[in-house]
């Protein structure tokens, strides 16, 4: 069974950093695309990043340049480093996979981040 | 970037009834869209992709239809669990996007 489980969410001051982990299991996250999309309260989803199977990495531009996504092999664990976090950064943020067709066919429960001074 | 609108914001049906969703592309996705269901306080659930194909052991009452920029989710008779937050993504182009969303409610 596929289980994904993020930690890593709470209350960061605006210009500070944060990283999300993905622990996932039933499956290897190396041979499956994996994403963080994210939702703001009250609000609707955004995709934020991916990472290929083959180790391609995408951003949306709202985020690019100030997080980076990344996996461990041999923690099967998928990571967002979020660095230079804003106010409209808050959201529950999802990771979630599929096997290569940009669709999310499993999601974790979700982590809240909260910017705010 | 490809916009991804959805249409009504609301729709109320009663159960029983059918219900038509809309998810109009700003251009062509091909049949690159896929549908998920949002209940209250849950992840996502995926539903629909490729525009028509449900999704492992989703209900027969769920389909999906179109190609090119319009498309359409049907429930042909609403269950009570159907009441939902319903979400249409394009993956045709990068950066993927979401539609923002129509919110089945009970009439």
């Amino acid at each position: 069974e596929v289980q994904l489980v993020e930690t890593g969410g709470g209350l960061i001051q605006p210009g500070g950093s944060l990283r999300l982990s993905c622990a996932a299991s039933g499956f290897t996250v190396s041979s499956n695309y994996m994403s963080w999309v994210r939702q703001a309260p009250g609000k609707g989803l955004e995709w934020v990043s991916l990472v290929s199977s083959g180790g391609n990495t995408y951003y949306a531009e709202s985020v690019r340049g100030r997080f980076t996504i990344s996996r461990d092999t041999s923690e099967n664990t998928l990571y967002l480093q979020m660095n230079s976090l804003r106010a409209d950064d808050t959201a529950v943020y999802y990771c979630a996979t599929d096997r290569g067709l940009l669709i999310f066919s499993d999601w974790g429960q979700g982590t809240l981040i909260t910017v705010s001074s | 970037e490809v916009g991804v609108t959805q249409s009504p914001a609301t729709l109320s049906v009663s159960p029983g009834e059918r219900a038509t969703l809309s998810c109009r592309a700003s251009q062509s996705v091909s049949s690159k869209l896929a549908w998920y269901q949002q209940k209250p306080g849950q992840a996502p659930r995926l539903l629909i992709y490729g525009a028509s194909t449900r999704a492992t052991g989703l209900p027969a009452r769920f389909s999906g239809s179109g190609s090119g920029t319009e498309f359409t989710l049907t429930i042909s008779s609403l269950q009570s669990e159907d009441f939902a937050v319903y979400y249409c993504q394009q993956y045709s182009n990068w950066p993927l996007t979401f539609g923002g969303g129509t919110k089945v409610e009970i009439k």
